[in-house]
C-alpha cells in the first residue's frame, strides 16, 4: 500500500527557515520520483518541486532560490527546506508520489498518491 | 508559465445529476491534462489523466476530454461521495493547477 506522510513544525517565523520531512512507504523512493506541492488556504495548489528518481532535484522557479529539496533513501524520506519564510508561504504543504505512464519527458508524469498533508502557518 | 483556468469556481448539483467542469490554459497544452479530487478533510486523489485515461480505482462515472486549450471533467450522475473541489493541473514544468471548482449538493 503506496503511503506518504508529511511531518514537521505547524508554526514558522517569518524570515525562518520551514523544514519538512515527507515519509513514504509501499514504494522504492529509488524507482519514484516524489514532489512537493503546497496550497495556500483558498488558492490553486503550486507545485514546488521533485526528487527524481535518481536523486536529480527539479525547481519551480519562483522559488527555487529559497528551496532546497534532498533525501535519504535508506529511511524512506525525502526533505523540503525553505528558507526566508514570509505569511503568504502559509498553506498546506503535501509530498506526492510522481509515475510516469509513457514517456521520458517530464510531461508524462502525474501525481498518483498525496500525502495527508502538513499545515504550516508563518507567523509571529 | 501556463495559467490554467477553472469555470465554474462553484457549483451546486443534486444526486444523480450530470455535472461539467472547465479548464482552460492559457497556451496548447497538447491534452497533457489532469484532473484531481479534493475532500473536506485535505485528502487529494489523481481522478483523470492525459486528459481522459482513468486513474486505477477511480469510479468509471467520471471521464475527461477536450484538446488544446479547452478540457473538461464530467460526473455522469453525481453521488454523495464526490462532494469535493476539483483542480485541473497541466504537464509543463512547472506544473500549475487552476483555483478549483468546489462541488456542493443542492
Amino acid at each position: 500500500q503506496v503511503q506518504l506522510k508529511e511531518s514537521g513544525p505547524g508554526l514558522v517565523q517569518p524570515s525562518e527557515t520551514l523544514s519538512l520531512t515527507c515519509t513514504v512507504s509501499g514504494f522504492s523512493l529509488t524507482s519514484y520520483s516524489v514532489s512537493w506541492v503546497r496550497q495556500p488556504s483558498g488558492k490553486g495548489p503550486e507545485w514546488m518541486g521533485r526528487m527524481w528518481y535518481d536523486g536529480d532535484t527539479a525547481y519551480n522557479s519562483a522559488l527555487k532560490s529559497r528551496l532546497s529539496i534532498s533525501r535519504d533513501t535508506s529511511k524512506n524520506q525525502v526533505f523540503l527546506k525553505m528558507n526566508s519564510l514570509q505569511t503568504d508561504d502559509t498553506g498546506t504543504y503535501y509530498c506526492t508520489r510522481d509515475r510516469n505512464y509513457g514517456g521520458y519527458s517530464e510531461r508524462y508524469y502525474v501525481m498518483d498518491a498525496w500525502g495527508q498533508g502538513a499545515s504550516v502557518t508563518v507567523s509571529s | 508559465d501556463i495559467k490554467m483556468t477553472q469555470s465554474p469556481s462553484s457549483l451546486s448539483a443534486s444526486l444523480g445529476e450530470r455535472v461539467t467542469i472547465s479548464c482552460r490554459a492559457s497556451e496548447n497544452i497538447n491534452n497533457y491534462l489532469s484532473w484531481y479530487q479534493k475532500k473536506e478533510d485535505g485528502s487529494v486523489k489523481l481522478l483523470i489523466y492525459h486528459t481522459s485515461r482513468l486513474q486505477p480505482g477511480a469510479p468509471s462515472r467520471f471521464s475527461g476530454s477536450g484538446s488544446g486549450k479547452d478540457y473538461s471533467l464530467t460526473i455522469s450522475g453525481l453521488e454523495s461521495e464526490d462532494i469535493a473541489t476539483y483542480y485541473c493541473q497541466q504537464g509543463y514544468t512547472p506544473y500549475t493547477f487552476g483555483a478549483g471548482t468546489k462541488l456542493e449538493l443542492k
